[in-house]
């Protein structure tokens, strides 16, 4: 069954220091690759996502993340960190066609201190 | 350009009760997806609905079950809610053939006593 992993619950960094959370993924094949942040009782907003060609994908709010075959990963980075980035970052595939229903990650709490 | 809108955003319903929550998607989309967000946990898909049918499920209870209209809106209904129930729901909106490119309403805190 295809399973998204985030192996960090709670991350803690002061401001303007850089981040990188995790995400790895179990699929048969290469899924679509998302990550999604949530600030307290909100919805869901897309960061980037990733469907083909450069590994390296930019988003929005400054983020980056890089997709890694070899090692079924696309971790999310940031150069420096801001305070209002402090929120819950949900990894999420979907299935590279179908219906795209997403499979999310557990999800990494970040708290920024200033 | 409004977004994907969801109501109520919180409800509060006794065990053994039955709750509708409703979302109208973003201007232009047609395709409605549901998922739970428990406390401490990521985003569950329940279902998504084209063309007013249940075209995909996840692994939901039928005391799960949903509507689409003609206007593309979307009602998530729950019968005999269990306390297991007390979720955020989320709505998401998209356009076929490119389902993944969703937009997510803020949600309805469902508590259930």
């Amino acid at each position: 069954a295809q399973s998204v992993t985030q192996p960090d619950i709670h991350i803690t960094v002061s401001e303007g220091a850089s981040l990188e959370l995790r995400c790895n993924y179990s699929y048969g094949a290469t899924p679509y690759l998302f990550w999604y942040v949530q600030s307290p009782g909100q919805g869901l907003q897309l960061l980037l996502k990733y469907f083909s060609g450069d590994t390296l994908v930019q988003g929005i709010k400054g983020f980056e993340a890089e997709f890694k075959r070899s090692q079924s990963s696309f971790n999310l980075r940031k150069p420096s960190v801001h305070w209002s980035d402090a929120a819950e970052y949900f990894c999420a595939v979907a299935l590279s066609g179908g219906y795209n229903k997403l499979i999310f990650g557990a999800g990494t709490r970040l708290a920024v201190h200033p | 350009d409004a977004g994907v809108t969801q109501s109520p955003t919180h409800l509060i319903k006794t065990r053994g009760q039955q709750v509708t929550l409703r979302c109208s998607p973003k201007s232009g989309h047609d395709t409605v997806s549901w998922y739970q967000q428990a406390l401490g946990q990521g985003p569950q898909f329940i279902f998504q609905y084209y063309e007013e049918e249940e075209r995909q499920r996840g692994n939901f209870p039928d005391r799960f079950s949903g509507h689409q209209f003609p206007n593309y809106s979307s009602e998530l209904n729950v019968n005999a809610l269990l306390l297991g129930d007390s979720a955020l729901y989320l709505c998401a909106s998209s356009l076929p053939g490119q389902g993944v490119g969703y937009t997510f309403g803020s949600g309805t805190r469902l508590t259930v006593v």
